[in-house]
């Protein structure tokens, strides 16, 4: 069963733009990590945030878990034609395998 | 950087075929994993394994076993391939640490069973 859900599924911005996706979940975790899938290709992870962290930072990337509202948002600042491809959130409970959401297909318009 | 290598990036085979997908890392991670990603289901847990020799079901296993005889090496077998498996399948590996780490994917294998 999955446990995360990204919102929107599908996102089209203009280069340069920030880009915010959102992925909610059902039960309490152990750790939130996103991950991105260009065309065709496999995933590579993104980020890790740990159930007792607030935010968290990378380059570009900016990830917040709020456990109260079970919920996490991915934010790309200045968003780049190289940053199109699906983002998936994936959550894990204890010491469980990772549960992936269905992704949202972010596309970059120059 | 962690290399995760499937033997084939697109396979075609027929109704009713034995199929081995293989998939080599190079990282010595303990944990190994196989999932299939299908429009709309996101990505589902066939099979892991955390050691040689060992393997676990995930999600949806029925229709596919695993073969880890080699630390680096793991295989997914369709005893006979159905047209349902019809899909992109990914492997990952990631250290023992826990399950929860996170996991090195390879390109995936494009599977279309006809």
């Amino acid at each position: 069963s999955q446990q995360g859900e990204e919102d929107p599924q599908a996102l089209s911005i203009q280069e340069g733009e920030n880009a915010t996706m959102n992925c909610s979940y059902k039960t309490s975790i152990n750790n939130l990590q996103w991950y991105r899938q260009n065309s065709g290709r496999g995933l590579v992870h993104l980020i890790l945030i740990r159930s007792n962290e607030r935010e968290k930072h990378s380059g570009r990337l900016r990830v917040t878990l709020d456990t109260s509202k079970k919920s996490s948002s991915l934010l790309i600042t200045a968003s780049r034609a190289a940053d199109t491809a699906s983002y998936f959130c994936a959550t894990v409970r204890g010491n469980e395998k990772l549960t992936f959401g269905t992704g949202t297909r972010l596309t970059i318009i120059p | 950087d962690v290399k995760v290598t499937q033997s084939s990036r697109y396979l075609v085979k027929r109704t009713g075929e034995k199929v081995f997908l293989e998939c080599v890392q190079d990282m010595d991670h303990e944990n190994m994993f196989w999932y299939r990603q299908d429009p709309g289901l996101g990505l589902r847990l066939i099979y892991f394994s955390y050691d040689v020799k060992m393997k676990e079901k995930g999600d949806i296993p029925e229709g596919y076993s695993v073969s880890r005889e080699k630390k680096e090496r793991f295989s997914l077998i369709l005893e006979s391939a159905s047209t349902n498996q019809t899909s992109m399948y990914l492997c990952a590996s990631s250290l023992l640490a826990g399950l929860n780490q996170p996991q090195h994917f390879g390109d995936g294998t494009r599977l279309s069973i006809l």
